[in-house]
């Protein structure tokens, strides 16, 4: 099944910050965020495992409550860059699915002079 | 450049016509995975391959199939195409493992007219 991302879009100005949520209704293995510019593939940003770790990149850090299947992608201090549709992808603890991602629907981020 | 390699970039076809796409994964990978993604929208998982065999299927149509040869590229097959099969088609590969960490292709943008 697949997650739930909210918000659907946001804009932002530079130096900005805004946080995106990722939920499932099944316990997760991992979670996975990717980042898209319009047309091209799909950039891997992080993985989280269960266990509540908290990863980061560059400014970019994210964090995952295993008891509440939610993860949650921080943008802080924009910047232009970070501009694109985020999506998170889900692996379930089932062994049937072990590998197979399910993608939420994306948050657009648009990040504005 | 994730090291996956897709080709064709792009495919312009009438309806009721085959194609077949091409995805050659990363060095060492052994699991291939095609996604549909359509105007706008978000991932749709097809299906899955590792080390040649069928590994887990998604919402893939039945005029779809695909395949992973010994030399693990793999090929997607669309037959009896239809307008709403236009689409950008993403291979991806992953060692797999217990961060199954997956990259992404430049895609295969499908027109069908």
């Amino acid at each position: 099944q697949q997650p739930v991302q909210s918000p659907q879009a946001v804009i932002l100005r530079e130096g900005e910050d805004a946080v995106i949520n990722c939920s499932s209704s099944k316990a997760l293995y991992s979670v996975h965020w990717y980042r898209q510019k319009h047309g091209e593939a799909p950039i891997f940003l992080m993985i989280l495992l269960k266990g509540g770790e908290q990863k980061g990149h560059d400014k970019i850090s994210a964090s995952f409550n295993e008891k509440k299947q939610q993860s949650s992608l921080y943008l802080t201090a924009s910047q232009l860059s970070y501009s694109g549709t985020y999506f998170c992808g889900t692996e379930t603890a089932a062994t049937d699915s072990w590998g197979k991602l399910q993608f939420g629907a994306g948050t657009q981020v648009v990040v504005t002079p | 450049d994730s090291g996956v390699t897709q080709t064709p970039k792009h495919l312009i076809t009438a309806t009721g016509q085959r194609v077949t796409l091409r995805c050659s994964p990363r060095s060492g990978d052994l699991s291939v995975y095609w996604y549909q993604q359509s105007l706008d929208q978000g991932l749709q998982f097809l299906i899955q391959y590792y080390n040649g065999e069928e590994r887990a299927k998604g919402n893939i149509l039945e005029r779809f199939s695909a395949q992973q040869f010994p030399d693990l590229h793999s090929e997607l097959n669309l037959s009896s195409l239809e307008l709403g099969d236009s689409a950008l088609y993403f291979c991806a590969s992953s060692l797999t493992g217990a961060k199954n960490i997956q990259y992404f292709g430049a895609g295969t943008r499908l027109s069908v007219l």
